[in-house]
């Protein structure tokens, strides 16, 4: 079965810089499209990035670019998300999820937190 | 920038319909998905390309999209059916996933 587990997140202070990871299972990963949703407590779901099957395209929410970078190993079947100049409202919730090739997302992970705080 | 508008909440008895509608510009020429999440759980793709279901998704959720606005329907609600319901479109002008604000299912 599909399987997405994200780690890394962690409490972090303002400026500081975070990799998360995501590693998939059950399925051909190479094969998909991946991106990296979060959600702030409390608030709706925020897309940040996505990433095409080879590494490439990328794009970036407004919100992230320049700050965040996504990346993938598909040799490892592992999605990344590097995040740099981190600030308080980055804490959320990280997930990363599977695109099924429509602009929409058929498979998420259960998240990982991240805490931007001093 | 697109943006895509859904009420904050709905509430409907058990047994009743819902109807949940996301707001944007001419979202009748995009494919409009839809998420369900739950308190404390990851969101889960209910209706996909305006009105699609994705295996193990009941027939009583159902979609449509026309005009401005992209609607969800609840058949037949359920006290499980209670949660967060999120629409979602790819804007090809910005090259971004948009998703809507979210609005709370209360099943009285």
């Amino acid at each position: 079965q599909v399987q997405l587990v994200e780690s890394g997140g962690v409490l972090v202070k303002p400026g500081g810089s975070l990799r998360l990871d995501c590693e998939a299972s059950g399925f051909n990963f190479s094969g998909y499209y991946m991106a990296w949703i979060r959600q702030a407590p409390g608030k709706g779901l925020e897309w940040l990035s996505y990433i095409g099957r080879r590494g490439s395209p990328i794009y970036y929410a407004d919100s992230v670019k320049g700050r965040f970078t996504v990346s993938r190993d598909n040799a490892k079947n592992s999605l990344y998300l590097e995040m740099n100049s981190l600030r308080a409202e980055d804490t959320a919730l990280y997930y990363c999820a599977r695109e099924d090739g429509e602009d929409y997302f058929d498979y998420w992970g259960q998240g990982t937190l991240v805490t931007v705080s001093s | 920038s697109y943006v895509l508008t859904q009420s904050p909440s709905v509430s409907v008895a058990p047994g009743q319909t819902a109807t949940i509608t996301c707001v944007g510009n001419n979202i009748g020429s995009k494919g409009v998905h839809w998420y369900q999440q739950k308190p404390g759980q990851a969101p889960v793709l209910v209706v996909y390309d305006d009105s699609d279901r994705p295996s193990g998704i009941p027939e009583r959720f159902s979609g449509s999209n026309s005009g401005n606005t992209a609607t969800l329907t609840i058949s037949r609600v359920e006290a499980g059916d209670e949660a967060d319901y999120y629409c979602q479109v790819w804007d090809n002008t910005s090259d971004h996933v948009l998703f809507g604000g979210g609005t709370k299912l209360n099943v009285l």
